[in-house]
């Protein structure tokens, strides 16, 4: 079973912190993404990664960036917390899509952000 | 651009009878359709996908999805609800025809009762 797992359940910072969540998945899966989740709005995409090193902006990148060091492994950095930023963050990761086909994407479960 | 649409926040049924969660889809060219499931305080779980071929997809769990064309619609449902069903529903479409990015819907969550 493919696992993806992130770092906290639950975390709570100050306003200005600046905050990182780690994601981590153990299948090999070339792409990794970043999303929050708020009641009404669904999931909006932050951050997706595609290899190593390399992200491509999603639709609310503003006020966050992303580190891909190594494949297994990608973080959410939040530069300095707003309580804007209160929300569900979601980390998936899927293989690279191939002619035909298109693999379903898999999710840790959750860190709950509120920021003070 | 791509887009999906959910139009209820929230579907009631009693448990036994048949559930169906609506989704909408626009897109240009081929639609590549997914329906997501979230129990509480988990994260997402895949149910099923519509890539192509028959427009009746079966998934996890006893779900099935109905890929109507001419309706835009990719429709989930089941034919006997169960309260364990409860939850909340997603359904994503893939945001383009190069890229591995998918647009959820805004999601509706299922409430069957006893």
């Amino acid at each position: 079973d493919v696992k993806v797992t992130q770092s906290s359940r639950y975390l709570v910072k100050r306003t200005g912190e600046k905050v990182f969540l780690e994601c981590v998945q153990d299948m090999d899966h070339e792409n990794m993404f970043w999303y929050r989740q708020d009641p009404g709005l669904g999931l909006r995409l932050i951050y997706f990664s595609y290899d190593v090193k390399m992200k491509e902006k999603g639709d609310i990148p503003e006020g966050y960036s992303v580190s891909r060091e190594k494949k297994e492994r990608f973080s959410l950095i939040l530069e300095s917390a707003s309580t804007n930023q209160t929300s569900m963050y979601l980390c998936a990761s899927s293989t690279r899509t191939s002619w035909g086909s298109y693999n379903e994407q898999f999710f840790g479960p959750g860190t709950r952000l509120t920021v003070l | 651009a791509q887009s999906v649409a959910q139009p209820e926040d929230q579907v009631n049924v009693a448990e036994g009878n048949p559930l169906t969660v609506k989704c909408t889809y626009s897109v240009s060219g081929n639609p590549y359709l997914f329906w997501y499931v979230q129990y509480p305080n988990r994260g997402l779980q895949f149910l099923l996908k519509y890539i192509t071929g028959d427009n009746l997809v079966k998934g996890s769990y006893g779900f099935e999805a109905e890929f109507n064309k001419s309706q835009t619609s990719f429709h989930l449902k089941k034919p006997s609800a169960l309260v364990s069903d409860s939850a909340l529903y997603f359904c994503a479409v893939r945001a383009g025809f190069n890229t591995d990015k998918l647009i959820f819907g805004t999601g509706t969550r299922l409430q069957v009762f006893p």
